[in-house]
């Protein structure tokens, strides 16, 4: 079943450890993004990419880096976690007949 | 810039109508979704509007008008479970969207 992932769903960590926030589609979109939405509020657009070895920062500006290597997976990395980074990471992909993202069931980082 | 802005929450009744309002203001406008998301769960697709009118989906319908900047989403017949934050996202260039801060509906018994 075509489908989007996300692991972990909940991590809790320590300031300053580097942390990579997985996320994998089997849909085959050439698209894909990151939000960060903190609880109550809006998705801000973090990364995207519209294809392999393509990246661009989104309208929020953010300390986390992303990669593409493969159209499947599409990384986020934290290299020094802190407490503000703390939120709700959504990914999300796109096919290029259709504009409709879906959405990852996200991943929800606690920084201590 | 962008701007889109909708009421921050909602209350309405099992089996009544609500309609959830939406105003935007983007450089650029290539079409407007609406997503609904459950609390501490990720936004799922209820509607796309590229075109100006009404686009009906079973208890959901939603509306655009580019002239003005304004799309609304009605749904009918309310039930418990569309308790939930509704989104207006609007595709301004390319595939990116920017979303509003979402409306709150609670329905109630």
């Amino acid at each position: 079943e075509a489908d989007i992932y996300q692991t972990p769903r909940y991590l809790v960590i320590g300031t300053g450890k580097k942390i990579t926030l997985e996320c994998s589609q089997t849909m085959g979109h050439d698209k894909m993004y990151w939000y960060q939405q903190d609880p109550g509020m809006e998705l801000h657009l973090i990364h995207y990419s519209y294809g392999v070895n393509s990246t661009e920062k989104g309208d929020l500006s953010s300390e986390s880096t992303v990669s593409r290597i493969r159209t499947e997976h599409f990384p986020l990395t934290l290299e020094s976690a802190r407490p503000s980074h703390t939120s709700q990471y959504l990914c999300a992909s796109s096919a290029d007949s259709t504009y409709e993202q879906y959405f990852g069931p996200g991943t929800r980082l606690t920084v201590t | 810039g962008q701007n889109i802005d909708q009421p921050t929450e909602m209350t309405a009744t099992e089996g009544a109508i609500v309609q959830i309002n939406c105003t935007y203001q983007t450089s650029g406008f290539n079409g407007l979704f609406w997503y609904q998301q459950h609390a501490g769960e990720a936004p799922t697709f209820l509607s796309y509007n590229v075109l100006d009118g009404l686009e009906e989906k079973g208890r959901f319908s939603s509306f655009l008008s580019r002239s003005k900047g304004y799309s609304y989403l009605l749904l009918k017949e309310l039930q418990m479970k569309d308790s939930a934050s509704y989104l207006c996202a609007v595709r301004a260039a390319g595939n990116k969207l920017t979303f509003g801060g979402g409306t709150r509906v609670l329905v109630k018994p």
